[in-house]
């Protein structure tokens, strides 16, 4: 059973970077059929796809993030990685790590539980 | 980039009663790349709906999805008392993948 699990510090400081780790069990991130992406969730607000990556190393971004985001993929881990900078009390939200296929079944199908990350000082 | 707006903002609804909830896109989705998803307090989405009509893992067959091109639709057929939550469509034809703003079911 495929399990997504987010990990990094809750609150992050003004200006600081913001790093998540999603760890997935269950299955391995270097299937060939996935992709594993990221989402946010400011409080009480709606989703906002942030990106995503393949096991190849490709990364696919949000064009009004991709100037301070990274996401990058361990296969040895099993685990990917986001690392936002210079953040701000914008980006405070819940993050989720997820899975899709591309094609006709690309919604995203497993999600971690979210992580909530605090911008402030 | 293409924007989701979804319609009504909220719904209040008595269980056993039907849902209609609609998506409508600022041009047309490829292929019908159009999934719906339910979200309750406290927890992540799930998806429900993919490929604008086929149903996603274990989701019961009072669910379901139409439309094509800009217009899309959710029904749920006769509402259980677990299905009061929040949904939200999403897109994935082009990058980026959006989100409609969402659509609150609540009860009556």
């Amino acid at each position: 059973h495929l399990q997504l699990q987010e990990s990094g510090p809750g609150l992050v400081k003004p200006s600081e970077t913001l790093s998540l780790t999603c760890t997935v069990s269950g299955d391995s991130i270097s299937s060939s059929t996935y992709h594993w992406g990221w989402i946010r969730q400011p409080p009480g607000k709606g989703l906002e796809w942030i990106g995503s990556i393949f096991y190849s190393g490709s990364a696919y971004y949000n064009p009004s993030l991709k100037s301070r985001l990274t996401i990058s993929v361990d296969t040895s881990k099993n685990q990917f990685s986001l690392k936002l900078t210079s953040v701000t009390a914008a980006d405070t939200a819940v993050y989720y790590c997820t899975r899709y296929e591309l094609g006709i079944r690309g919604g995203f199908d497993y999600w971690g539980q979210g992580t909530l990350a605090t911008v402030s000082s | 980039e293409i924007v989701l707006t979804q319609s009504p903002g909220t719904v209040s609804l008595s269980p056993g009663e039907r849902a209609t909830l609609s998506c409508r896109a600022s041009q047309s989705v490829s292929s019908s790349f159009l999934a719906w998803y339910q979200q309750k307090p406290g927890q992540a989405p799930r998806l429900l709906i993919y490929g604008a009509s086929s149903r996603a893992t274990d989701i019961p067959d009072r669910f379901s999805g139409s439309g094509s091109g800009t217009d899309f639709t959710l029904t749920i057929s006769r509402l259980e008392p677990e299905d009061f939550a929040v949904y939200y469509c999403q897109q994935y034809g082009i990058s980026p993948r959006t989100f409609g703003q969402g659509t609150k079911v609540e009860i009556k």
